[in-house]
């Protein structure tokens, strides 16, 4: 149950876009389409973002998207907002009936 | 309204035993799967334990394997996790989360609970 590889850090400037890549192996995010992202504020608890790879919940603004090529998934944030600061997690079902998290990936908005 | 309200947190020797409640409301409990996930101490999230809506099947991390339990209570609409044998490293904060249907991921969390394990 190793964790997916998300990058530590990334940044960007208002109205720009980001992606962030999660990579797990072909036991996790490369053997189904459940992969999930979350948003957390400092404090605060995770907000689903994105789940299935690609689909919005309901409320969840069409600046984040999601998608996946094999062992590799994405989430992209365009036209940054101040309010999109936060810490972003990916997340993957596996073929263990286990789920595992990214490790994190601080994003700042510049 | 979904509401998940976790219980139970303190502060425990190494070694002793704590019982997270998290009672729901606002949906069809016993229709969805529930889960646990930590988050330590300025650290990430780690998923902890899952349970299914009628309790048929659950599931660990290995590293709380045969020491956490999970359970539910479909008629007080409540999900508990029974902690043993608590270690340093299972300083965390603690979530309650609800499974969306069908998708594999977690679409309500609750608060979380604080729990430290120290001597």
């Amino acid at each position: 149950q190793s964790a997916l590889t998300q990058p530590a850090s990334v940044s960007g400037s208002p109205g720009q876009s980001i992606t962030i890549s999660c990579t797990g192996t072909s036991s996790d995010v490369g053997y189904y389409n459940y992969v999930s992202w979350y948003q957390q504020h400092p404090g605060k608890a995770p907000k689903l973002m994105i789940y299935g790879v690609s689909n919005r919940p309901s409320g969840v603004s069409n600046r984040f998207s999601g998608s996946k090529s094999g062992n590799t998934a994405s989430l992209t944030i365009s036209g940054l907002q101040a309010e999109d600061e936060a810490d972003y997690y990916c997340n993957s079902y596996t073929s263990s009936t286990t789920w595992v998290f990214g490790g994190g990936t601080k994003l700042t908005v510049l | 309204e979904v509401q998940l309200v976790e219980s139970g947190g303190g502060l425990v020797q190494p070694g002793g035993s704590l019982r997270l409640s998290c009672a729901a409301s606002g949906f069809t409990f016993g229709s969805y799967g529930m889960s646990w996930v930590r988050q330590a101490p300025g650290k990430g999230l780690e998923w902890v334990s899952v349970i299914s809506d009628r309790s048929s099947w659950t599931h660990y991390a290995d590293s709380v394997k045969g020491r956490f339990t999970i359970s539910r209570d479909n008629s007080k609409n409540t999900v508990y996790l029974q902690m043993n044998s608590l270690r340093a490293e299972d300083t965390a904060v603690y979530y309650c989360v609800k499974h969306l249907s069908g998708s594999y991921c977690f679409d309500y969390w609750g608060q979380g609970i604080l729990v430290t394990v120290s001597s």
